[in-house]
């Protein structure tokens, strides 16, 4: 049941760039999208988030994009650093509260 | 401030025994999740407990099941394990009003032999 899409498994930028991340969704019944951000041996840390009615919100070096007749939404960073390198997860959420991930993106970034 | 702690880090078991995992919740929090994260794949919902009640199940068979205490902690089981059951196992706080994020913890890994 794919109903939230990272197509990229992984992505490899270098520091100081941007970092764009893609994720599609399938469901018009999600209502808020978030994005999470998972160290290797911790769980998903909170990034940002936006609520289908918007279509951006940005939070320091992190912005995310939502193109909902797309079913499409993108996260950036900017600049990428050394830190950042991690798996980022797409989340949806339904009205009742129910989270749909995505596989996850591992990004790296190189010096 | 604690964050969501569970316990414990790693177990091993034998197919078609039975496991519980444990979960302490982020202080202020109400709402415990649970979540199975197999290899490669994204955490998919177990279940959701609020007011030591369970509010919302994903597709998972009975042999899952939860419970949650009037401290709002709460602990996942999982009876007759078998094989594909072995994967990381997150739980996650939240507060019940609209949007609050889910706040992990660092998960179990359960290794079913």
């Amino acid at each position: 049941d794919q109903q939230v899409k990272q197509n990229s498994p992984s992505l490899s930028v270098q520091e100081g760039r941007i970092s764009i991340l893609n994720c599609d969704y399938t469901n018009s019944m999600f209502d808020y999208f978030l994005w999470y951000k998972k160290y290797p041996a911790e769980g998903p840390t909170f990034l940002i988030s936006i609520s289908s009615i918007k279509d951006k919100n940005e939070d320091g070096r992190f912005t995310v994009f939502l193109n909902k007749s797309a079913k499409h939404l993108s996260l950036h960073i900017v600049p990428s650093q050394p830190g950042d390198s991690a798996v980022y997860f797409c989340a949806a959420k339904y009205p009742w509260g129910k989270l749909q991930f995505g596989a996850g993106t591992q990004v790296v970034v190189t010096p | 401030d604690a964050g969501v702690t569970q316990s414990p880090t790693h177990l091993i078991k034998t197919r078609g025994q039975q496991v519980t995992l444990r979960c302490s919740p982020k202080s202020g929090h109400d709402t415990v999740s649970w979540y199975q994260q197999a290899l490669g794949q994204g955490p998919q919902f177990i279940f959701q407990y609020y007011e030591e009640e369970e509010r919302q199940r994903g597709n998972f068979p009975d042999r899952f099941s939860g419970h949650q205490f009037p401290n709002y902690s709460s602990e996942l089981n999982v009876n007759a394990l078998l094989l594909g059951d072995s994967a990381l196992y997150l739980c996650a706080s939240s507060l019940a009003r609209f949007n609050s994020p889910l706040h992990f913890g660092n998960g179990t890994r359960l290794t079913v032999t």
